[in-house]
């Protein structure tokens, strides 16, 4: 059964740092993973689709790593900004390219001005 | 990109009565579509498919007589949380994929969206 984790559940840090969010899976038979903004009380927002072919995805400040053999994907997001402020969530198929996704409990992330 | 809109954003409602939330894809005609429930500080957990034409599948532990899913065209999917009690209280999200969208690596489907998300609050 897929399992999704991510850490550090929450992450504060001054405004123009470089970051990373951690994710790590336990199904590594899938065929891609996501990750998803989401602002409070609001739904989610895709920022990056990343396939089994592909070893990053890059949009705009954000780049996503997956390494299907270790079970872990990474969210770099470079020169952070107050606005990137919100919950960061992880998403794997349930199984190969499922369109269930399996979630994480998400980091929230606080960038401070 | 594909737009997913969710009714009524927020609704707040006496325990013991019905409430239903529609979950439109706006801009594209989605035969499946999926809704998940998120309580506070968790992560979003998958009560059920809804497919156009057919039953929807729940997923284990979700009672499908307590959340009921319609799914009557191919832009409308609805879930009525019946006798609704204060453990229902959550956010409840839908997804639809839009199969116009190139699909995803190794699978059959198009690209997923989700909606605004639709807070309710049981008293």
């Amino acid at each position: 059964k897929q399992e999704v984790t991510q850490i550090p559940a929450a992450l504060s840090v001054p405004e123009g740092e470089n970051l990373v969010l951690n994710c790590s899976f336990t199904d590594s038979a899938i065929y891609n993973l996501q990750w998803f903004r989401q602002d409070p009380g609001k739904g989610l927002t895709s920022l990056l689709l990343i396939q089994s072919s592909q070893r990053e995805q890059t949009s705009g400040r954000l780049n996503a790593s997956l390494d299907k053999s270790s079970g872990r994907s990474t969210l770099y997001i470079a020169a952070s900004q107050p606005g990137d402020s919100a919950t960061y969530l992880c998403a794997a198929p349930l199984r190969g390219g499922s369109e269930k996704l399996v979630f994480g409990k998400g980091t929230k992330l606080t960038v401070n001005p | 990109g594909a737009v997913v809109s969710q009714h009524p954003s927020w609704v707040i409602c006496k325990s013991g009565t019905s409430v239903k939330i529609e979950c439109r894809s706006l801009d594209f005609q989605a035969t499946t579509m999926f809704w998940y429930r998120q309580f506070p500080k968790q992560s979003l957990m998958l009560m059920a498919t809804s497919n156009e034409g057919s039953k929807a599948t729940y997923e284990q532990g979700v009672e499908k007589d307590k959340f009921l899913i319609n799914h009557a065209s191919l832009t409308l999917s609805t879930l009525t949380v019946t006798s609704a009690h204060p453990e229902d209280s959550s956010f409840y999200i839908c997804s639809a994929r839009d199969l116009r969208r190139p699909g995803l690596a190794g699978s059959h489907t198009g690209e997923l969206f989700f909606g605004e998300g639709s807070r309710l609050t049981v008293l």
